[in-house]
């Protein structure tokens, strides 16, 4: 069965650094996205991207982040400067149009 | 403004019972309503959805029920097993926003003892 994957599956980083998380959408999928979730709170919607370009951001969505569809398989998003309160857990999720499949997720902690 | 209120923050049930986890929503347009389960340290598993132009929905031992006048719905897991126990979210989407966001309730932790 198809899957979203994610690299790394954690991340440390210094405060103010730059970091980059991987994706790998379900390969036949037209919409993606990412959400983070701050330990033992909600998940959070960040950002969609169809027909690469972004279709949609939250207001935690800001200039300090950025998403890219490099290739054709791979989905990234690149926080510039990592603030400790950027520390979460981050899923990427892909869906035909609805349907969402989330992946396992990068621990991004920020020291 | 939290957009889906989600209850119980968290639910006991014994195995064999009914586990009922209720979400409510305010935004009209939204027309899509999934139910999301999370294992710790693992990523949200789809587990069920509905649209509004039905009032339930079965898989397996899992139904929604929809009552879109109350902008209410809830998930029912008949025979709760332990190997339930998870967080659950109820989510709502609305094809309006050009992206599908999913706005996630606070989530539900479940407890299934045996």
């Amino acid at each position: 069965e198809p899957e979203v994957t994610q690299t790394p599956s954690h991340q440390v980083t210094q405060m103010g650094q730059e970091v980059i998380l991987r994706c790998v959408p379900i390969s036949n999928h037209l919409y993606f996205y990412w959400y983070r979730q701050i330990l033992g709170q909600k998940v959070e919607f960040l950002v969609s991207f169809y027909n690469n370009e972004i279709s949609e951001k939250s207001e935690i969505f800001d200039d300090q982040f950025s998403v890219e569809r490099p290739d054709g398989s791979n989905f990234t998003l690149k926080i510039r400067s990592t603030k400790l309160e950027d520390s979460a857990m981050y899923f990427c999720a892909s869906s035909v149009v609805n349907e969402q499949f989330f992946g396992p997720g990068t621990r991004l902690t920020v020291l | 403004q939290q957009q889906v209120k989600q209850s119980p923050q968290s639910l006991i049930v014994q195995k064999g019972g009914i586990s009922i986890i209720n979400c409510a929503y305010e935004n009209t347009a939204f027309d899509y309503f999934p139910w999301y389960q999370q294992f710790p340290g693992k990523g949200p598993a789809l587990l069920i959805a509905i649209r509004p132009d039905v009032s339930e929905k079965k898989e397996g031992r899992f139904t929604i029920s929809f009552n879109k006048s109350a902008k209410q719905f809830s998930l029912h897991i008949m025979d709760s097993q332990p190997g339930d126990s998870a967080t659950y979210f109820c989510a709502a989407s609305s094809k309006a926003n050009s992206g599908y966001a999913l706005n996630f309730g606070k989530g539900t932790s479940l407890l299934v003892t045996p």
